[in-house]
């Protein structure tokens, strides 16, 4: 198993700028979650899906930010336009109610987002 | 209040010791718990999962759970150099939402 998979790794844009973050879960998992994590206010929920439909929200910042999930095996967060407050690490996780995941999170590797 | 609360630490014990670190949570109706350990620029990796009062054991690691004071402990024996990380408690608040608190960076030193 590949694990879940996020692209890119690292972002580097000027501001008003554009951004989409992709993940790729763990085929089988049927939640997925985005976090963004910075120094000052650590691991962030912003937003989680199960069976592709968004089912709290309540942790996207602002408008400037949406995310979807066309299907079971992608999702993407897109920041428009970007600021430099949005600077941070964005992490994917996915899991699943089975009795082997037990509510665990798989975490991608996470794209460094650095908007100028 | 954050619902999810660690002191930042560092917290810093001599290889050999006992690491204790601690996690308070304001969801009463939180019913699984977790800690998760983070090395420097890589992504957070489940070390234990707990969800009835009391304590469980895996290898070094204890995690200890009290509902009724809304706390969750992780003690880390014989520490290694190789526990320095930063160590993320998790509150599943219901609904598969989970919740992560600041962290607790812990140095041991050889």
């Amino acid at each position: 198993d590949a694990g879940v998979i996020q692209s890119p790794r690292h972002e580097v844009t000027e501001m008003g700028q554009e951004v989409t973050l992709r993940c790729k879960p763990i085929s089988g998992h049927d939640y997925l979650f985005w976090y963004r994590q910075t120094m000052m206010r650590g691991l962030e929920l912003l937003i989680y899906f199960n069976n592709n439909v968004p089912i709290d929200d309540s942790g996207m910042p602002e408008d400037r930010f949406s995310a979807k999930m066309p299907n079971a095996s992608f999702s993407t967060l897109k920041i428009q336009p970007s600021e430099p407050r949005d600077s941070a690490v964005y992490f994917c996780a996915s899991s699943s109610r089975g009795r082997a995941t037990n509510e665990k999170l798989f975490f991608g590797s996470g794209t460094q987002l650095s908007v100028l | 209040q954050k619902e999810v609360e660690q002191n930042s630490g560092p917290l810093s014990v001599p290889e050999g010791a006992i690491a204790s670190l601690n996690c308070t949570y304001s969801d009463r109706g939180s019913q699984s718990f977790f800690w998760y350990r983070q090395y420097s620029g890589k992504s957070p990796e489940l070390i234990m999962s707990i969800y009835s009062n009391g304590d469980k054991e895996d290898g070094r690691f204890t995690a200890q759970l009290n509902k009724a004071s809304q706390y969750v402990s992780l003690l880390i024996r014989d520490s290694q150099p190789s526990d320095s990380a930063t160590y993320l408690c998790a509150v599943n608040t219901g609904g598969f939402k989970t919740i992560f608190g600041a962290g607790t960076r812990l140095f041991v030193k050889a």
